[in-house]
C-alpha cells in the first residue's frame, strides 16, 4: 500500500508570495491533517479534513488555509509569506484517531 | 498553549541500556496516546499507543506507561541501540484531533 506522498519535497519562496503544498493520503483514508515543524516547536497542528469538509483548526493566522477533495487529496496554501513560514510542513492521513496517523516525508519551505 | 509537553529535548543512552523517554499533558479529555519516531528527512512514524483504559502497552522492545492521575506518559526502550537514536514525539487524542509534544531527541551511544 502507497504512504502518504507530499509534493513538492523542498521550496524556495521570496517573502509575500503565496505557495500551495499538496497531499496525498493513504488509500481508503478520508482524515488529512496538516503540521507545522519549526525547531524547538514541535509538530504545530495546521487543520484537519474529512470528507472534504474541515473539522479542526489549530491556531494559525488566516494566511494559512486548506482543502480537501472528493478523492481525499489535500491543498494547504499560505499567502504572503513570512520568514517566520520557513519550516517543514508536514501531512498525516489516517482512518481514525485510535488508528494512528501516518505521515508522508513532508515539505520543506524556505521564505527568503 | 501546549497541551502535551516533553521537557527534556534530549536523551543520551550507552547501547544496551534503557532508554526512558517523558511526557507531560494538561487536558484530562485525552482518551488515547501515541508514540512516534521521526528521522531526519523523514517524516514521523508511528510506533507505540496506549488507551486512556490501560496504564502499560508492550511491543517487544519499547512499553509506554500511562499514569493519568499524573497526567504522565513515558516510553521504554529496552534494550537501546543505535538504530534508535531518532526524535521521538508523543501525542495525545481527543477526538479527531492530534496533540504532539515538541519532542526528544534521542542519541544511543555504541
Amino acid at each position: 500500500k502507497a504512504g502518504v506522498t507530499q509534493t513538492p519535497r523542498y521550496l524556495i519562496k521570496t517573502r509575500g508570495q503565496q505557495v500551495t503544498l499538496s497531499c496525498s493520503p493513504i488509500s481508503g483514508h478520508r482524515s488529512v491533517s496538516w503540521y507545522q515543524q519549526t525547531p524547538g516547536q514541535g509538530l504545530q497542528f495546521l487543520f484537519e479534513y474529512f470528507s472534504e469538509t474541515q473539522r479542526n483548526k489549530g491556531n494559525f493566522p488566516g494566511r494559512f488555509s486548506g482543502r480537501q477533495f472528493s478523492n481525499s487529496r489535500s491543498e494547504m496554501n499560505v499567502s504572503t509569506l513570512e520568514l517566520g513560514d520557513s519550516a517543514l510542513y508536514l501531512c498525516a492521513s489516517s482512518l481514525g484517531p485510535r488508528e494512528g496517523a501516518f505521515f508522508g516525508q513532508g515539505t520543506r519551505l524556505t521564505v527568503v | 498553549d501546549q497541551q502535551v509537553k516533553q521537557n527534556s529535548p534530549s536523551l543520551s543512552v550507552q547501547e544496551g541500556r534503557i532508554s526512558i523517554l517523558n511526557c507531560d499533558y494538561t487536558n484530562s479529555m485525552f482518551d488515547y496516546f501515541l508514540w512516534y519516531k521521526k528521522y531526519p528527512a523523514e517524516g514521523p512514524t508511528f510506533l507505540i499507543s496506549i488507551s486512556s483504559i490501560k496504564d502499560k502497552n508492550e511491543d517487544g522492545r519499547f512499553t509506554v506507561f500511562l499514569n493519568k492521575s499524573a497526567k504522565h506518559l513515558s516510553l521504554h526502550i529496552v534494550p537501546s541501540q543505535p538504530g534508535d537514536s531518532a526524535v521521538y514525539f508523543c501525542a495525545a487524542s481527543a477526538g479527531n484531533q492530534f496533540y504532539f509534544g515538541t519532542g526528544t531527541s534521542l542519541t544511543v551511544i555504541p
